[in-house]
């Protein structure tokens, strides 16, 4: 499978703890983006990263958000001290910088905070 | 920024008419605009695209055309059948900038 993929597919937990996700993008794609979607809205935009470098941010992201992306490989969101309003699935995506637009999403993780 | 408006947000149709879903955006200089579906429990798949410099684009049973004047884009889908019962978003990258705005969806069923 040559895909996006993210792991874990569905993580639950309380209020407070920290989570991290894993997303590994289609092997040649350079530019990779984290976006949230909540039920019943669009994909929202959270930050992407150019090769290792991450070029933008969100305005609306809390500081309790970070994201990595060591080797210009795979991706990791991590959230501190999770809130119940952080319930979003988290949906990974890449794209080759040559084609620039065509977006490649995962299946997400669905995150619930109880 | 970038406004993405997306209409209408459910819609109904037989098996084997024809569907539109229209998006409006703010940003004269944006130059790229994508449709996406959403399946259950998957993340969004681009099913076709379109540059400015074209009005309309066609895919088999799938079209997308663009009033640049006007600032939107439609997605035109013939002869429905169940399996395209999705949810569908447009998507618009504003200019200078290479993240996309999404639409708020448009949850499409054809009835059999």
């Amino acid at each position: 499978d040559t895909g996006v993929s993210q792991d874990p597919r569905h993580k639950i937990t309380k209020r407070g703890q920290n989570v991290t996700f894993r997303c590994d993008p289609i092997s040649e794609h350079n530019r990779l983006y984290w976006y949230r979607q909540t039920l019943g809205q669009g994909p929202e935009f959270l930050t992407y990263f150019q090769n290792e470098a991450q070029l933008e941010k969100s305005r609306l992201l809390s500081d309790r958000f970070s994201a990595e992306r060591p080797k210009g490989s795979f991706s990791t969101l991590e959230i501190q001290r999770t809130e119940q309003g952080d319930s979003a699935m988290y949906l990974c995506a890449s794209t080759l910088t040559a084609t620039n637009e065509k977006l490649f999403f995962g299946s997400g993780t669905q995150l619930s905070v109880l | 920024g970038e406004n993405v408006e997306q209409h209408p947000s459910t819609l109904s149709v037989q098996e084997g008419d024809s569907a539109v879903i229209k998006c409006t955006y703010s940003d004269s200089a944006s130059n790229y605009f994508p449709w996406y579906k959403q399946e259950l429990g998957k993340g969004p798949q681009l099913i076709i695209d379109i540059r400015s410099n074209v009005g309309e684009k066609k895919d088999q049973r799938i079209a997308v055309t663009l009033n640049k004047t006007a600032k939107h884009f439609s997605l035109h889908i013939t002869e429905t059948q169940p399996e395209d019962s999705a949810v569908y978003f447009c998507a618009v990258p504003p200019s200078g900038t290479y993240k996309y705005i999404f639409g708020t969806g448009t949850r499409l069923k054809v009835l059999a």
